[in-house]
């Protein structure tokens, strides 16, 4: 399966600021999607991200708060915005074969606290 | 709504033994289901998966197990090492929507005993 690292691994924000994850994927892929995990939760999808064209965004996130770019097939960003303590969770990237019905494969995680 | 959830959010079993690990889903269109073990740290890592054409499926030393008519999953793990200590979800594809869109249950805290 696809290696996947995630930049960085942790961070501590300040409200209000922004912070960027980037993903890197060792070889081209065709799905590209970004999870949140809370704090003793489980995971819950946030948007695909499409190459060449916007990302779709799940029910409850929108592109204003977590602007996402996949330039390439190998690569994608998930920033969050204007963040609150809120926010602070587990950012998993995950990508998927290119079969139907494929299981996804992670990255370890960026874990963000926000203070 | 759709929804995975297990039935018993932590599990202790004492090293060598057996465990089973129970999910029940709601979405009766789901047709395609996976296990994933989550260790401190770590994403989730892949398990094993079953489609829904297959009642039973076995790897190593784990077996998924699928029963449609009361939408019931299992995962059973023989002879249990402190290895295998960690969080496990379980997930399911849902009614449609991007391949990516797994409903994932809320988990189970496997510890073992040495």
């Amino acid at each position: 399966s696809a290696v996947i690292s995630q930049k960085p691994s942790r961070d501590i924000c300040q409200r209000g600021t922004s912070l960027t994850i980037q993903c890197q994927v060792d070889s081209q892929v065709t799905m590209m999607f970004w999870y949140r995990q809370q704090p003793g939760q489980s995971l819950t999808l946030i948007a695909t991200a499409n190459q060449g064209s916007e990302a779709t965004y799940e029910s409850g996130f929108v592109i204003d708060k977590f602007p996402i770019s996949r330039p390439n097939l190998t690569f994608s960003t998930l920033t969050v915005s204007n963040m609150s303590p809120e926010d602070s969770s587990i950012y998993l990237c995950s990508v998927a074969g290119d079969k139907n019905n494929s299981p996804l494969h992670f990255g370890n995680g960026t874990r963000l606290t926000v203070t | 709504g759709e929804s995975v959830g297990l039935h018993l959010p932590t599990l202790s079993v004492q090293e060598g033994d057996n465990s089973i690990i129970n999910c029940a889903y709601s979405n009766s269109a789901s047709d395609y289901f996976i296990w994933y073990k989550q260790e401190s740290g770590k994403g989730p890592q892949f398990i094993i998966d079953i489609r829904s054409n297959m009642d039973k499926r076995q790897g190593q030393r784990v077996t998924v197990l699928l029963n449609k008519t009361v939408k019931h999953l299992s995962l059973q793990i023989a002879a249990t090492q402190p290895g295998d200590s960690a969080v496990y979800f379980c997930a399911e594809n849902g009614s449609g929507g991007s391949q990516g869109n797994l409903i994932f249950g809320k988990g189970t805290k496997l510890s073992v005993k040495p």
